[in-house]
């Protein structure tokens, strides 16, 4: 069953370092997002990306976040500059249509923990 | 005012109970309507889509009451998997599925 990949699984780095968290959707899908989780908390939007540009974005997604995607099947999320309130779960997911018709697949997630 | 907004839980039942769960959502023009589930840290899968007239799936119901901009989910005969936070999630047309902070349901034996 095709599913969405992420890497790493689990990342540790220093406040003030730049993260990058990479995402494989799922391959015939259009649509993609990054969804985060603090422990605890609710999954919170930050972005959703769709015919290679940004469709929508929360508050939470300032100038601190950047999403690409590079090549055909690379999704990325780029952290610049980590606090440490940004030390949560990572979720990607893609779909096949918009989401007000469509499953959310997601993956597994990638923790990211700020020291 | 929360966007969603759900019981807070957790409910801890015995297998073959029957359990509810109430959610509630702050903008009525929010058009479709989800329960997902999601395992302890794992990441959250859709359970179900929640139709206007309501729908069954097996042992779970979902009802919507957009009057009252209200959704429900309802678990019959209650088995041990059925333990896991239940995600009410909603969104309007076009717009990213906004996530409620979930209810844990803890089924035993």
């Amino acid at each position: 069953e095709p599913e969405v990949t992420q890497t790493p699984s689990h990342q540790v780095t220093q406040m003030g370092q730049e993260v990058i968290l990479r995402c494989v959707p799922i391959s015939n899908h259009l649509y993609f997002y990054w969804y985060r989780q603090i422990l605890g908390q609710k999954v919170e939007f930050l972005v959703s990306f769709y015919n290679n540009e940004i469709s929508e974005k929360s508050e939470i997604f300032d100038d601190q976040f950047s999403v690409e995607r590079p090549d055909g099947s690379n999704f990325t999320l780029k952290i610049r500059s980590t606090k440490l309130e940004d030390s949560a779960m990572y979720f990607c997911a893609s779909t096949g249509q918009h989401t007000n018709t469509g499953e959310l697949f997601f993956g597994e997630g990638s923790r990211l923990t700020v020291l | 005012r929360k966007e969603v907004e759900q019981d807070p839980g957790p409910f801890n039942v015995p297998e073959g109970a029957t359990v509810a769960f109430n959610c509630t959502y702050s903008n009525s023009a929010s058009q479709s309507f989800f329960w997902y589930r999601q395992d302890c840290r794992k990441e959250p899968k859709l359970l179900m889509s929640v139709y206007s007239s309501g729908n069954e799936d097996g042992r779970f119901t979902a009802q919507l009451n957009r009057a009252s901009q209200y959704i429900s989910l309802l678990i019959r005969d209650s088995k041990l998997s059925d333990s896991a936070t239940y995600l009410c999630v909603v969104n309007q047309a076009g717009t990213a599925l906004i996530f409620g902070k979930g209810t844990t349901l803890s089924v035993s034996s």
